[in-house]
């Protein structure tokens, strides 16, 4: 089945430093990515859409100068946190969609941001 | 606007019965309705979907239950186990557009 690889699984990094989260389709093409945020004990929020080759599609509220997103190639999108900082410590999910079409979505494993 | 509403946010069930989650959506233009399982510190996974067209979609012990006219959907996983703890979140989304709305979540917990 489709498989989307998310890394790293956890970072740790200090306010004023930028981290890189990368997602990856395995085993299919996705035209588009998406980019979500999840506090404890609540729902996933949709931060933005990537489409490959184009930019990405914030959602309202969410500071795109702050969340780099990168659609380079068919097969991996990149979310860059700039200037962290501790409100930004989160679990950030990427999920994918085949460019077979259809609306199913895979997910990623997450990824475990804390700012210190 | 929540359009995807879902209850219970937490459930605590007997190993062997049954656990029951609902969901309500307000867009009548919503065609897709997948529920994804997620443990702690892991990104959802497909549990099961069902498009409006059928009223019942099984797949081992889960059951995902539609009813168009009321507008709400359900999930029922016979027989629970302990291993079914997780988090479960009910989805909508429509063909042709790209967001998926979800509920907010039920946490449940099979005990033993």
């Amino acid at each position: 089945g489709a498989v989307v690889s998310q890394h790293p699984s956890w970072v740790i990094c200090k306010s004023g430093t930028s981290v890189k989260i990368e997602c990856r389709s395995l085993d299919f093409q996705a035209t588009t990515m998406f980019w979500y945020r999840q506090f404890p004990k609540q729902s996933l929020m949709l931060m933005a859409t990537s489409n490959e080759g184009s930019k990405a599609t914030y959602e309202q509220g969410v500071e795109k100068d702050k969340f780099l997103i990168n659609h380079a190639s068919l097969t991996l999108s990149t979310l860059t946190v700039t200037s962290a900082h501790p409100e930004d410590s989160s679990f950030y999910i990427c999920s994918a969609r085949a460019i077979t079409g259809g609306i199913g979505y895979t997910f990623g494993s997450g990824t475990r941001l804390t700012v210190v | 606007q929540q359009q995807v509403k879902q209850s219970p946010q937490s459930l605590i069930v007997q190993k062997g019965g049954i656990s029951i989650i609902n969901c309500a959506y307000e867009n009548t233009a919503f065609d897709y309705f997948p529920w994804y399982q997620q443990f702690p510190g892991k990104g959802p996974a497909l549990l099961i979907a069902i498009r409006p067209d059928v009223s019942e979609k099984k797949e081992g012990r889960f059951t995902i239950s539609f009813n168009k006219s009321a507008k709400q959907f359900s999930l029922h996983i016979m027989d629970s186990q302990p291993g079914d703890s997780a988090t479960y979140f009910c989805a909508a989304s429509m063909e042709g557009y790209q967001k998926v709305t979800f509920g907010i979540g039920t946490k449940l917990q099979v005990i033993p």
